[in-house]
């Protein structure tokens, strides 16, 4: 099984939909990330989470919410989809003592509005 | 703005060749400087990284080479092989253990490396 685990792999929605992507993690790290890859553009934060009760925006977090369930769990919602989010979606974790060696991306979700 | 600028953002070398790929940043916060390789379907995955203390660092068949002055480095791929196809990224991190900024990633733009046979 992965370490970081991302669903759903792909998904189509409508403009103005309500959609969750999750993931979840065996790592047992505090740290979760959210990232967005657009090509040209390589990966920019969305929210970072350094434990359950610590939740932050990253440089494009208009639009998206999150949720840290439990420190293995770390959702992302976009509360109305807009076509200009479609894009492959990352969720990462890292364990504070190990710097970027600890540094684990999950597969990726691939998101498409329509 | 991007603070870490990549480039070129596709490169097609020859098996055997050298690859080499460029990124610069800006905020003098960073102070660890990793690369990432990235196959279609996957996540990024850390291949080597390198702290500003040093100018070069290798592991088998790549090295990063830093001009802390220039504010610089690069990734160099020698003997490339038709596995190493996949798109690379820079990235840069103020690695400073309990700030708010440890451990968040800014990556370059990522550049498509293609190895032809």
């Amino acid at each position: 099984d992965a370490d970081v685990t991302q669903t759903p792999r792909n998904r189509i929605t409508k403009t103005g939909k309500r959609i969750m992507l999750e993931c979840s993690q065996t790592k047992g790290h505090d740290r979760m990330y959210w990232y967005r890859q657009d090509p040209g553009l390589g990966l920019r934060l969305i929210y970072y989470s350094f434990d359950v009760k610590d939740i932050n925006k990253g440089e494009i977090s208009d639009g998206y919410s999150v949720s840290r369930q439990a420190q293995a769990k770390f959702s992302l919602s976009l509360e109305s989809a807009i076509p200009n989010q479609t894009a492959l979606y990352f969720c990462a974790t890292s364990d504070l003592n190990r710097g970027v060696y600890g540094y684990t991306f999950g597969s990726g979700t691939r998101l498409t509005v329509v | 703005q991007q603070q870490v600028k990549q480039s070129p953002q596709s490169l097609i070398v020859q098996k055997g060749g050298i690859s080499i790929i460029n990124c610069a940043y800006e905020n003098t916060a960073f102070d660890y400087f990793p690369w990432y390789q990235q196959f279609p379907g996957k996540g990024p995955a850390l291949l080597i990284a390198i702290r500003p203390d040093v100018s070069e660092k290798k592991e088998g068949r790549f090295t990063i080479s830093f001009n802390k002055s220039a504010k610089q480095f690069s990734l160099h791929i020698m003997d490339s092989q038709p596995g190493d196809s996949a798109t690379y990224f820079c990235a840069a991190t103020p690695n400073h253990a309990g700030g708010t900024s440890y451990g968040k990633l800014t990556f370059g733009q990522g550049t498509i490396l293609t190895v032809h046979p």
